[in-house]
């Protein structure tokens, strides 16, 4: 069981469009972690939110926390190349046996082509 | 200001031999937490441990798999007896001591991983 379910699994887009990416749960996270992974190495933290209807730029990149907590958004403007791989969202509990726990989803596969 | 290093980066065993996989915390980190990613699966927290404390080692499997980290020294990630189906990317993570003992915001640092392959 996927506790976090991101889509769409596959995005193939042109340079220059928008996209949005998304994250799912039916359960509450403390915070929430968006992180880009290229082929053969390891994710790359790119934002991370705490706060109910928190939204936080980075650049092109516009990442928002839902209010209930329970879901999250990457929405990328003008996207370019550069923007190709995977992006992950995971969230933490924060509190108790798990505190230290990380959930994953299983990921948005981009590709953007000049 | 090294990040998170993992070595070695691809490692080959044959059934029944072991695996030792290495991980060095970013500078000032006391947390360290691994990771397995199975083709087309998510990454799958398998344990968090402190400076010669395991703190929560219920994403292991109850065989063969053990994890340490020692008070001086890379944390070990050890696979016994390795199957072929722990062949997958193992990952290593670490994050700060947090003030106060919040550690609400779970902010984790990622090395490159291993890539273990069972023959």
């Amino acid at each position: 069981t996927q506790l976090l379910e991101q889509s769409p699994q596959f995005l193939s887009i042109q340079e220059g469009e928008n996209l949005t990416v998304y994250c799912n749960s039916s359960s509450v996270f403390s915070s929430l972690q968006w992180y880009r992974q290229e082929p053969g190495e390891g994710p790359v933290l790119l934002v991370t939110v705490v706060t109910g209807g928190e939204v936080k730029k980075l650049k092109r990149l516009t990442f928002q926390f839902g209010d209930a907590r329970k879901d999250s958004s990457l929405h990328i403007t003008a996207a370019q190349p550069g923007d190709t791989g995977l992006y992950l969202c995971a969230g933490g509990v924060g509190r108790g046996s798990t505190l230290g726990r990380l959930y994953f989803g299983r990921g948005t596969q981009l590709t953007v082509w000049p | 200001n090294a990040g998170v290093m993992q070595n070695p980066r691809h490692l080959v065993r044959r059934r029944g031999q072991e695996a030792r996989l290495r991980c060095s915390p970013m500078k000032g980190h006391s947390h360290v937490y691994w990771y397995r990613q199975l083709p087309e699966e998510g990454l799958k927290f398998m344990v968090y441990l402190q400076k010669e404390n395991i703190i929560d080692e219920s994403g292991m499997p109850k065989e063969r798999f053990s994890a340490e980290f020692p008070k001086e020294g890379p944390s070990i990630l050890r696979i016994q007896q390795v199957v072929r189906g722990d062949s997958a990317a193992y990952f290593c993570a670490s994050s700060p001591r947090t003030p106060g003992g919040d550690n609400t915001k779970n902010i984790q640092y990622f090395g490159a991983g291993t890539r273990l392959s069972v023959l």
